[in-house]
């Protein structure tokens, strides 16, 4: 068990919704990231945030968005949905903003099913 | 730019069987580089890292990598394969955006134990 929780652990949804996917770090970590895992795409970095404040951003799409609270949990919110956002979406935290070789702790995972 | 490539997305080994797991990176900054293991339908957990400090790096379950600058190269490796080494590995390195850091993901690599 690395600390992150994530919930839910499985969605359902048609295509056009929108659903919020929501991640708690591990106690102490001001990092928030995530990740999406899908067959064809692999594992590929969506954003970052830090302490609050977007850090950086990988290959987020437009429809997708992302915010972390004062209590530092976070948010993705992914809209508009399709059929190829169909995968699994990973968060992880790691204690600072990401520095190099900082340890990045995942959490279990939401895997969205869009139909 | 920063890019990791996995040789095999799969590889099959006997138990007891030395475990070879190819990592090959490209970074225009000293690397940082990481091994993960994912069991199935669970998270990402860190195996190892490398972050420039003894080229022989040591895990946990027994796993080590070792970093060959002159190859451009970290490959994972375990003498005894045991079946509950079964999952899929993920070599990762450290990359530059935006004057941020990234994880850059390989494709993976699943591991099949063999009884």
């Amino acid at each position: 068990d690395s600390g992150v929780t994530q919930t839910p652990k499985h969605l359902i949804t048609a295509t056009g919704q929108r659903v919020t996917l929501r991640c708690s770090p591990r106690s102490g970590d001001l990092s928030v990231y995530w990740y999406q895992q899908s067959l064809d795409q692999g594992l590929q970095f969506l954003i970052q945030y830090y302490n609050g404040e977007e850090r950086a951003k990988g290959n987020i799409l437009e429809r997708f968005s992302a915010q972390q609270f004062p209590d530092l949990h976070s948010e993705l919110n992914l809209s508009s949905l399709e059929l190829g956002d169909s995968a699994l979406y990973f968060c992880a935290s790691s204690v600072g903003s990401g520095d190099l070789g900082e340890t990045q702790y995942f959490g279990p995972g939401t895997r969205l099913l869009v139909l | 730019a920063q890019s990791v490539t996995q040789l095999g997305s799969h590889v099959s080994v006997s138990e007891g069987a030395l475990v070879l797991l190819r990592c090959n990176y490209s970074s225009s900054v000293p690397p940082y580089l990481f091994w993960y293991v994912q069991y199935p339908n669970q998270g990402l957990q860190l195996l190892l890292k490398y972050t420039s400090a003894a080229t022989l790096v040591k895990g946990i379950n027994g796993f080590e990598a070792e970093f060959k600058k002159s190859e451009t190269s970290f490959h994972l490796t375990k003498p005894s394969a045991h079946m509950s080494d079964a999952a899929e590995y993920f070599c990762a390195v450290i990359a530059v955006r935006d004057s941020n850091y990234q994880l850059i993901w390989g494709a993976g690599t699943k591991l099949i134990i063999k009884p």
